[in-house]
């Protein structure tokens, strides 16, 4: 079966550094994409990888690993609004995309 | 940037009624458009996948009569919870993309009570 993990919860304090890892297990791979979600709200993009490597946008950061079936959100200099869900999606070979649960994010003062 | 748009954002009905979602892209032609529904503190649940011209693809477990979809342009998809009963309460998020490949632009979503 299809397969998205990803951590439940984080905590992280204003100002640091946090990594948000997601694995998956999906049949193809047509990329990855991490949106953030805010309470109440609905997702909004983030980043897309569809190659190896880091992308850059910012304070935030997409890496991804194929071979290892690996990605990681990277936030720098955390502020307060960054507080979310943060949500990992892989678009498989029949480009459906299938989404991990989200990691929430509590950025603590 | 791409951008859907979709109304109302709030909606509260009585059980038995019927409530349309309207979802629109704005700036770029959307031969497909995706319906979520997600309950409070679970994950987005992709309900249908909305053509323009033919009829909706719906995922396993979600009733096509109640859930009624309708994509009459490049530009517009509707959904329809017909009957709306409490359980149907949850938030509705429309999304599209402008390629197959490209990321889901989401609506700002529509928290739907029944009561």
């Amino acid at each position: 079966g299809q397969n998205i993990d990803q951590p439940t919860e984080m905590t992280a304090t204003e100002g640091a550094i946090v990594q948000i890892n997601c694995t998956y297990q999906t049949s193809g791979f047509n990329g990855l994409f991490w949106y953030q979600q805010h309470a109440g709200e609905a997702p909004t993009f983030l980043s897309y990888n569809v190659l190896d490597g880091l992308e850059e946008k910012g304070r935030f950061s997409s890496f991804l690993s194929r071979s290892k079936g690996y990605s990681y959100l990277l936030l720098k200099e955390l502020q307060m609004k960054d507080s979310a869900s943060y949500l990992c999606a892989v678009m498989d070979s029949n480009y459906q995309l299938i989404w991990g649960a989200g990691t929430k994010l509590i950025i603590k003062p | 940037g791409a951008v859907v748009s979709q109304h109302p954002s709030r909606v509260i009905c009585k059980s038995g009624t019927s409530v349309k979602i309207e979802c629109r892209s704005l700036d770029f032609q959307a031969t497909t458009m995706f319906w979520y529904r997600q309950f409070p503190k679970q994950s987005l649940m992709l309900m249908a996948t909305s053509n323009e011209g033919s009829k909706a693809t719906y995922e396993q477990g979600v009733e096509k009569d109640k859930f009624l979809i309708n994509h009459a342009s490049l530009t517009l998809s509707t959904l329809t919870v017909t009957s709306a009963h409490p359980e149907d309460s949850s938030f509705y998020i429309c999304s599209a993309n402008t390629a197959e490949n490209s990321p889901l632009h989401f609506g700002n979503g529509t928290r739907l009570t029944v009561t």
